[in-house]
């Protein structure tokens, strides 16, 4: 039983264009939430995150939208670009001592110029 | 800061070998995570530590599954005996001490693809 759904396993955007990439939980105790990108042959690595008690984050071109009766996240990269092309993860957490991260199957994310 | 380091990078065994993954976290770092990704199951904690300790093992899929983290800056992963539906690739990821804020990022290290025969 998935927690973590990233119901798109793939995607394709056109360079300069808008990249959304979707999560739905649904367990509505986790407290935090994660998005990481991996390029092949690496290991994961940190991209953006959000507070359970916030509705959006931005970090330059990229935005995490929260909506928590929905248990649902998304993910808005703009503009998009080549090098943005990876596999992209969301892993969502709990507070507390547990530090555990539950991780989605990831969404492959592909930037053509 | 040479990041995480895992090794090896690959490995490819027989079926019924003992196989022992290498993990080397950021120096400084209070946790360290061990992962299983597969294309299945995705990436999948196994079990992570905190100075040292075990906290949290529930992932660990049986018995044949071990880890240990005998000190600061070295932890294995030990598969004994080792079956063909190991194969996946192993990651290693460390963080700080997440202070005030849980949601602090893990670092990971490239990772180990087991290939079990």
């Amino acid at each position: 039983d998935q927690q973590v759904k990233q119901n798109s396993p793939s995607l394709s955007v056109q360079e300069g264009r808008i990249s959304i990439l979707n999560c739905d939980y649904t367990n509505s105790m986790f407290d935090y939430f994660l998005w990481y990108k991996k390029y092949p042959a690496e290991g994961p690595t940190f991209l953006i995150s959000i507070s359970s008690i916030k509705d959006k984050n931005e970090d330059g071109r990229f935005t995490v939208f929260l909506n928590k009766s929905a248990k649902h996240l998304s993910l808005h990269i703009v503009p998009s670009q080549p090098g943005d092309s990876a596999v992209y993860f969301c892993a969502p957490g709990r507070d507390g001592n547990n530090r555990k991260l539950i991780w989605g199957l990831g969404t492959s994310l592909a930037v053509n110029p | 800061d040479a990041g995480v380091i895992q090794s090896p990078r690959h490995e490819v065994t027989e079926m019924g070998q003992e196989v022992t993954l290498r993990c080397k976290p950021i120096s400084g770092h209070d946790y360290l995570f061990w992962y299983r990704q597969t294309m299945m199951r995705g990436l999948e904690l196994l079990i992570y530590f905190n100075n040292n300790v075990p906290i949290d093992d529930s992932g660990m899929p049986e018995d044949r599954f071990s880890a240990k983290m005998p000190n600061a800056s070295f932890s294995t992963l030990k598969i004994q005996p080792s079956e063909p539906r190991d194969s996946a690739v192993y990651f290693c990821a460390s963080s700080p001490d997440p202070g005030v804020w849980i949601g602090d990022e893990q670092f990971f290290g490239p990772g180990t693809r087991l290939t079990v025969l």
